[in-house]
This record gives C-alpha cells, sequence and structure tokens, in this order.
C-alpha cells in the first residue's frame, strides 16, 4: 500500500476538466516538492508537472498541479482521448533514511 | 539525443541472482542522479532505488533492502542495479531514469528509459 493515496480511477468526457487528487503526509508532500507523472502502458513515464505547479517545456497547459499541506492535485482541462493514461504523483520521503515515493496511481479514462 | 536503455532482464529463479545495466548516453552522465523504478504485472510504479552523481548518498526501498545494491560506473556512463535473493514479487519491468539533479532528494526525473523485464519463476 503506497504512503501517497490517489484514487485508483478517474473519468470523463472530452473537453471536461478531470482533478486527481494525491494525500500524504508532513514527512513527504508537507516538506518536500511533489512531481506528477503520466504513463502510458508500454511507453517510458514522462514527467508532467514538477515542484508542485511547475510544466517542463512541452507539456500542454492544459496540465496544472498544485499543493496545499499534505495534499496535492493535479488538474487536466480539455480533456482528450489522448490524455488517457496512468498519472502517478511523487514526492520525496524524508522519514527514516529517506526514500522515494509514488502514489497508488490513477488510470484516466476519457469516455 | 538523450538515451537511457536498460538491460539485464530475464527469466530467473528464486534466490537467484541477476544484474541490470543502464547504458546512458546525450548527456553529462555524472551530474546526475539516477533511479531505478520498477512496475510489476497490473500494479502500479514502485521506486527501487537511487544513487548520487558521486555515488556518496545512496537509498533504497524498503522491499529490495539488503538484497539490491545500486552502483554506477561514471568513466562508462552506466548505471547498474545488483539484485540478490530474488523473489517472485520482484517480477517486474525494470526502468532506470534520470534526475534533474546530482543529489537524490529532489525526485523528480525527466528521462526514463524503455526497461528491462525480470522475471522471478521457478
Amino acid at each position: 500500500q503506497s504512503v501517497l493515496t490517489q484514487p485508483p480511477s478517474a473519468s470523463g468526457t472530452p473537453g471536461q476538466t478531470v482533478t486527481i487528487s494525491c494525500s500524504g503526509s508532513n514527512s513527504n508532500i508537507g516538506s518536500n516538492p511533489v512531481n506528477w507523472y503520466q504513463h502510458v502502458p508500454g511507453t517510458a513515464p514522462k514527467l508532467l508537472i514538477h515542484s508542485d505547479n511547475m510544466r517542463p517545456s512541452g507539456v500542454s497547459d492544459r496540465f496544472s498541479g498544485s499543493k496545499s499541506g499534505t495534499s496535492a492535485s493535479l488538474a487536466i482541462s480539455g480533456l482528450q482521448s489522448e490524455d488517457e493514461a496512468d498519472y502517478y504523483c511523487a514526492a520525496w520521503d524524508g522519514s527514516l533514511s529517506g526514500r522515494g515515493m509514488f502514489g497508488g496511481g490513477t488510470k484516466l479514462t476519457v469516455l | 539525443e538523450v538515451q537511457l536503455v536498460e538491460s539485464g532482464g530475464g527469466l530467473v529463479q528464486p534466490g537467484r541472482s541477476l544484474r541490470l545495466s543502464c547504458a546512458a548516453s546525450g548527456f553529462t552522465f555524472d551530474d546526475y542522479a539516477m533511479h531505478w523504478v520498477r512496475q510489476a504485472p497490473g500494479k502500479g510504479l514502485e521506486w527501487v532505488s537511487v544513487i548520487s552523481w558521486n555515488s556518496d548518498d545512496i537509498a533504497y526501498a524498503d522491499s529490495v533492502k539488503g538484497r539490491f545494491t545500486i552502483s554506477r560506473d561514471n568513466g562508462k556512463n552506466s548505471l547498474y542495479l545488483q539484485m540478490d535473493d530474488l523473489r517472485p514479487e520482484d517480477t517486474a519491468l525494470y526502468y532506470c531514469a534520470k534526475d534533474v539533479r546530482g543529489n537524490i532528494r529532489l525526485f523528480r526525473m525527466d528521462v526514463w528509459g524503455q526497461g528491462t523485464t525480470v522475471t522471478v519463476s521457478s
């Protein structure tokens, strides 16, 4: 079971806005930047959002991130069929000797 | 072109060992921390291990601590994962990934390989 908690699934119709949540604790989200990855099975994961709310070059501005306390969210606006993928939040956890943490992943279906 | 290519996966019996390699090209390898991340069949991404640019700082997931060893050879632009005492639950697609910084705690991976498959079964 992941320390970072995400809903297992989300869905929306083309053009809609979908939000995916990620809940953690003081030792991870509460004290370290949150990153989001998009993963289409069979391909390499892609960095979508870094440092809570920053988009790497080349990532559509339809993707946005936010963080408050020990929770973070990824919003996808203007939903497109190509957005259908698995989405993972990730953060460093400073407890014990330190470790990387991924959320359990959210499978996004575009209806 | 920035590229990571994993190799060394295969079928192995429980309790045996396997060594994964990741060949890097297109960037200054010794500037960056490097990670191993895996995905078991039907499961999500699981972080495995990270090594800093100079190998001074290393961390492991609890699930592999004491059994897996990460290392790098900056002269050969290569990352390694020595996996000992393998278990069926280690069966997964193993990715290597480049961090954007040299230290290990940013956990921001901007380049990923295509992965190599490890199957642990008798």
